[in-house]
């Protein structure tokens, strides 16, 4: 059976630093790795995927993401932080097979002026 | 504009209650899902269907129940069987097929307590 590890319940960064939210994953065969994002009383919102190519992704918003198949990672980054990324992100993984997702416990961005 | 509704926002259940949640999408898409919300748990999968007049259980499908009648809803029982019932409750859609490569779309959300 899948899963998805992300192993900091919050990361404090400042405006303007890079920031970087971590994720492993486990899953047989090929990965099919999702990053949402979520801000108060709202749905998830979509990021980036990485389903196979290069293992840099861009996504909405300048954040990008690095699939790292022999470290299981796929770790969320951004260049310059701003405080409106402040809000609680998933990462999510797929198999190859099926429909289901699989979410991680999610981590919480805060970003300080 | 496409994406997916669900009503409504807050709920409260009194006990011994059954409460329905709705999810309405215009996406055209086959799949649907349900999931549970609560703090620093992440999201719980509760039922899917992948096509209509079909569905399957999730991870913590236990007092909850649903129905497929038509591609565009989904809606979701809460009974009084489910004995903690207070959580931020997501509906999501994807495609299938081909097109599951695809993210899934997630509505606000309906926040459920208990009387």
């Amino acid at each position: 059976a899948q899963s998805v590890a992300q192993p900091e319940d919050q990361v404090n960064v400042a405006e303007g630093n890079p920031l970087t939210v971590k994720c492993t994953y486990s899953v047989s065969g090929n990965p099919y790795l999702f990053w949402y994002v979520q801000y108060p009383n709202r749905g998830l919102q979509f990021l980036l995927k990485y389903i196979t190519g290069d293992n840099l992704v861009k996504g909405s918003y300048g954040f990008e993401a690095e699939f790292n198949k022999s470290q299981t990672s796929f770790h969320l980054k951004k260049p310059s932080a701003l405080v409106s990324d402040s809000a609680l992100y998933f990462c999510a993984v797929r198999d190859g097979r099926g429909n289901k997702l699989v979410f991680g416990a999610g981590t919480i961005l805060r970003v300080k002026s | 504009d496409g994406g997916i509704t669900q009503s409504p926002k807050y709920l409260f259940r009194k006990e011994g209650q059954n409460v329905t949640l709705s999810c309405e999408q215009n996406l055209n898409h086959d799949a649907m899902y349900w999931y549970r919300q609560d703090p620093g748990q992440g999201l719980r999968l509760i039922y899917y269907s992948q096509i209509v007049n079909d569905f399957q259980k999730g991870d913590i499908a236990e007092g909850y129940s649903v129905s497929r009648e038509k591609k565009e809803s989904f809606p979701l029982t809460v009974t009084s069987a489910q004995k903690n019932p207070t959580a931020f409750y997501l509906c999501a859609s994807s495609m299938t097929g081909q097109g599951r490569n695809q993210p899934q779309h997630f509505g606000d959300g309906t926040r459920l307590s208990i009387l």
